[in-house]
C-alpha cells in the first residue's frame, strides 16, 4: 500500500520556539494532504486541508499564523509550529491523498509526538 | 458537533468475548471506513464500504454499511488482546469526517 512518512516521530522543544513536522508520501502524489491534532484516546481533530501550490484550508478555531502549513510539492507538506507553548503539546498527524480532490482515500504518516517544555 | 458519533466511547472486555462497534450519522456518506490506531502510532486502515447494506469480513473482524449509507458497525468475535486500539470511522462526503472514536481493551 501507499507509504506516507511523518518526520520526526517525536521532539521536545523549549517554550517561545517553532518546530517543523515533515510529512512525505513515499511512493504517490498527494494533491491533498490534510493535518490532524489528537489527544490522548481521542479522534483526530482537523487542522487544516493542503493542496499543493496553494495555500491551505483551515478549520475553525485553529490559528493559521500558528500552524504553519507549505506544501510546496506533490510528496511534501510542512507543519510548523510557531512560538510553541506547553499547551500545544500533543500528537500531530498527516495524511495524504492521492484522490483529485482527496477525498476517497488516505494513507497516515505514523504522527509526531511533540512536547513543548 | 460531530458528524460522526461512535458507541461506545470506551470498552474493556476479557479475551474470547465478543462486541460490536457503532458509527452513527444523521448524513449521508459515498462511502465509509474503518480505521485502527495504535497508542504513538497513525491510524491503520481497516476496510472501505461503499455500497448501502454492504458487509465486508476481514478475518474475526465484520463491518457493515446501513441501507441508507448513514450509519456502520464493526463487531469482532472472540476478542484478542492484538486488537487493543482506539477504533476510528471516517465518512466520506466532500471530506473526511471523523467519528468520535473507541477505545477498545482485551484483557487476557
Amino acid at each position: 500500500g501507499a507509504v506516507v512518512s511523518q518526520h520526526p516521530s517525536w521532539v521536545i522543544c523549549k517554550s517561545g520556539t517553532s518546530v517543523k513536522i515533515e510529512c512525505r508520501s513515499l511512493d504517490f502524489q498527494a494533491t491533498t494532504m490534510f493535518w490532524y491534532r489528537q489527544f490522548p484516546k481521542q479522534s483526530l481533530m482537523l487542522m487544516a486541508t493542503s493542496n499543493e501550490g496553494s495555500k491551505a484550508t483551515y478549520e475553525q478555531g485553529v490559528e493559521k499564523d500558528k500552524f504553519l502549513i507549505n506544501h510546496a510539492s506533490l510528496t511534501l507538506s510542512t507543519l510548523t509550529v510557531t512560538s510553541a507553548h506547553p499547551e500545544d503539546s500533543s500528537f500531530y498527524i498527516c495524511s495524504a491523498s492521492p484522490g483529485a480532490r482527496g477525498y476517497t482515500e488516505a494513507f497516515f504518516g505514523q504522527g509526531t509526538r511533540l512536547t513543548v517544555v | 458537533t460531530q458528524l460522526l458519533e461512535q458507541s461506545p466511547q470506551f470498552l474493556s472486555i476479557q479475551e474470547g468475548e465478543n462486541l460490536t462497534v457503532y458509527c452513527n450519522s444523521s448524513s449521508v456518506f459515498s462511502s465509509l471506513q474503518w480505521y485502527r490506531q495504535e497508542p504513538g502510532e497513525g491510524p491503520v486502515l481497516l476496510v472501505t464500504v461503499v455500497t448501502g447494506g454492504e458487509v465486508k469480513k476481514l478475518k474475526r473482524l465484520t463491518f457493515q454499511f446501513g441501507d441508507a449509507r448513514k450509519d456502520s458497525s464493526l463487531h469482532i468475535t472472540a476478542a484478542q488482546p492484538g486488537d487493543t486500539g482506539l477504533y476510528l470511522c471516517a465518512g466520506v462526503r466532500n471530506q473526511f469526517y471523523f467519528g468520535t472514536g473507541t477505545s477498545l481493551t482485551v484483557i487476557p
